[in-house]
C-alpha cells in the first residue's frame, strides 16, 4: 500500500456520462498529481495542485476538470465521455513542490468507456 | 520542450542474466531523470533518481542507472535479474525549475524467463 487511495478501482460507464475520480493522497503530503495512462499515448501529465491551488496544466482536455479541497483530496470530473477515454488515471502525491522528492503514486482508476 | 525514448518496448532475458534497459531524454536546460518500475495492475513504483551529484545512482531492488550527460541518457542496470522483476519500466524527465511535471517514455516491458 503506498498510502495514496483511489477510488473506484474499477467504472465502466456510456459515452455522454459524467464521472467523478476520487483521490486521497499520503498522510502528509500537500501536492495532488493526475496522470492518464492510455495504450496510444502513454502516460501523460494532466494536472497539479498544490495545498488547494491549481500549480501546473498539462495535457488536459476542456471536458476534464479537477479540484483539490481542504482535507487535500482530491477530485477529477469527467464529462461528455467518449470511447477515447477509456484508460487508466493516476494520482499521485508529493510532499511539497519539489519534484526532488518523487511521486508516490496510488494504484489508479481503470475507466471503460461503452 | 523535454522528451524522453525508451527504445526497446519489450525486453527478455533468462533468470540471473545481467539487464540494461535504454533511455534517452531530450532537453535544452539541466534535468532531473527517473526510473519507475510498474506491476501488473499496480500503480507506479519510483525505483531511482537523478538529481545532481554522482552520475552513478543505486536504486531500490537491485537495480542502478548512470546519468551521461553527453549522450542524453540515463540506461537502467541489474547484474543479475530475477523473475519478480518482470513488470513494466518506464524512464521519466523534469526540467529543473519547471515545475512537477513528469514526462515519461513509453515504457520498457521486462519479461524475465527461467
Amino acid at each position: 500500500d503506498s498510502g495514496v487511495t483511489q477510488t473506484p478501482k474499477h467504472l465502466i460507464t456510456a459515452t455522454g456520462q459524467r464521472v467523478t475520480l476520487r483521490c486521497s493522497p499520503r498522510s502528509g503530503d500537500l501536492s495532488v498529481y493526475w496522470y492518464q495512462q492510455s495504450l496510444d499515448q502513454g502516460l501523460q501529465f494532466l494536472i497539479q495542485y498544490y495545498n488547494g491551488e491549481e500549480r501546473a496544466k498539462g495535457n488536459i482536455l476542456e471536458r476534464f476538470s479537477a479540484q483539490q479541497f481542504p482535507d487535500l483530496h482530491s477530485e477529477l470530473n469527467l464529462s461528455s465521455l467518449e470511447l477515447g477515454d477509456s484508460a487508466l488515471y493516476f494520482c499521485a502525491s508529493s510532499v511539497g513542490d519539489n519534484l526532488g522528492e518523487g511521486y508516490t503514486f496510488g494504484s489508479g482508476t481503470r475507466l471503460t468507456v461503452v | 520542450a523535454q522528451s524522453v525514448t525508451q527504445l526497446d518496448s519489450q525486453v527478455p532475458v533468462f533468470e540471473e542474466a545481467p539487464v540494461e534497459l535504454r533511455c534517452n531524454y531530450s532537453s535544452s536546460v539541466s534535468v532531473y531523470l527517473f526510473w519507475y518500475v510498474q506491476y501488473p495492475n499496480q500503480g507506479l513504483q519510483l525505483l531511482l533518481k537523478y538529481l545532481s551529484g554522482s552520475t552513478l545512482v543505486k536504486g531500490i531492488n537491485g537495480f542502478e542507472a548512470e546519468f551521461n550527460k553527453s549522450q542524453t541518457s540515463f540506461h537502467l542496470r541489474k547484474p543479475s535479474v530475477h523473475i519478480s522483476d518482470t513488470a513494466e519500466y518506464f524512464c521519466a524527465v523534469s526540467v529543473t525549475g519547471g515545475g512537477n511535471k513528469l514526462t515519461f517514455g513509453t515504457g520498457t516491458q521486462l519479461k524475465v524467463e527461467l
